[in-house]
């Protein structure tokens, strides 16, 4: 049971235009999203969170909606650079700070230049 | 140290040997993670360690899986009889505030059963 999707394996985007990754979860009670950035042969790197009572954070070129209704949330990446490609995986947070993390599968980023 | 540091980065056993792999986490971070990613999938969770409480064991996908935390700092997972369906890379992460301000990982052990 995938309780965080992501449906995209891989996108393709030019220099300088916007790209965006998208996530679907299933669990209404998940307080907490997280977006990683993982490159080839290194750990994954936190790069923006957004709390389940808020629709929107901004971080510099990255910003991360969130669409409880639609149990949907992506990122924004504006304008994307080629050192932005590598592999994105979202995260949820199960409520009550338990200390894991629920995954998606990821999604593969290639920023052509 | 620095970063989390994982050791070995890569290590190819035969089916039903034993495996240890090691994970070094950031100094006075009081969390430690183990996931591990499957070729094609998402991060699993394995185990958490949180200070001195007991581990929250519930990701281990069977009882050839183990993991200790010596002394609130290094951690070692550990995997018997090793299956072909444990090849993943195991990934260690370690937090001073909790999974929602974000983890920090290491590279990662990638291990092959052949």
């Amino acid at each position: 049971d995938q309780q965080v999707k992501q449906n995209s394996p891989s996108l393709s985007v030019q220099e300088g235009r916007i790209s965006i990754l998208n996530c679907d979860y299933t669990n209404s009670m998940f307080d907490y999203f997280l977006w990683y950035k993982k490159y080839p042969a290194e750990g994954p790197t936190f790069l923006i969170s957004i709390s389940s009572i808020k629709d929107k954070n901004e971080d510099g070129r990255f910003t991360v909606f969130l669409n409880k209704s639609a149990k949907h949330l992506s990122l924004h990446i504006v304008p994307s650079q080629p050192g932005d490609s590598a592999v994105y995986f979202c995260a949820a947070s199960p409520p009550g700070n338990t200390g894991k993390l629920i995954f998606g599968q990821g999604t593969t980023l290639q920023v052509k230049p | 140290g620095a970063g989390v540091s994982q050791s070995p980065s890569n290590k190819v056993t035969e089916k039903g040997k034993d495996v240890e792999l090691r994970c070094d986490p950031i100094s006075g971070h009081t969390a430690l993670y183990w996931y591990r990613q499957s070729l094609g999938q998402g991060l699993e969770f394995l185990i958490y360690f949180q200070g001195n409480s007991a581990p929250d064991k519930s990701g281990l996908p069977s009882d050839r899986f183990s993991a200790e935390r010596t002394g609130g700092s290094v951690s070692t997972l550990t995997i018997q009889r090793t299956q072909q369906e444990d090849s993943a890379v195991y990934l260690c992460a370690s937090s001073s505030r909790g999974s929602r301000y974000g983890y920090t990982f290491g590279s990662g052990t990638r291990l092959t059963v052949v």
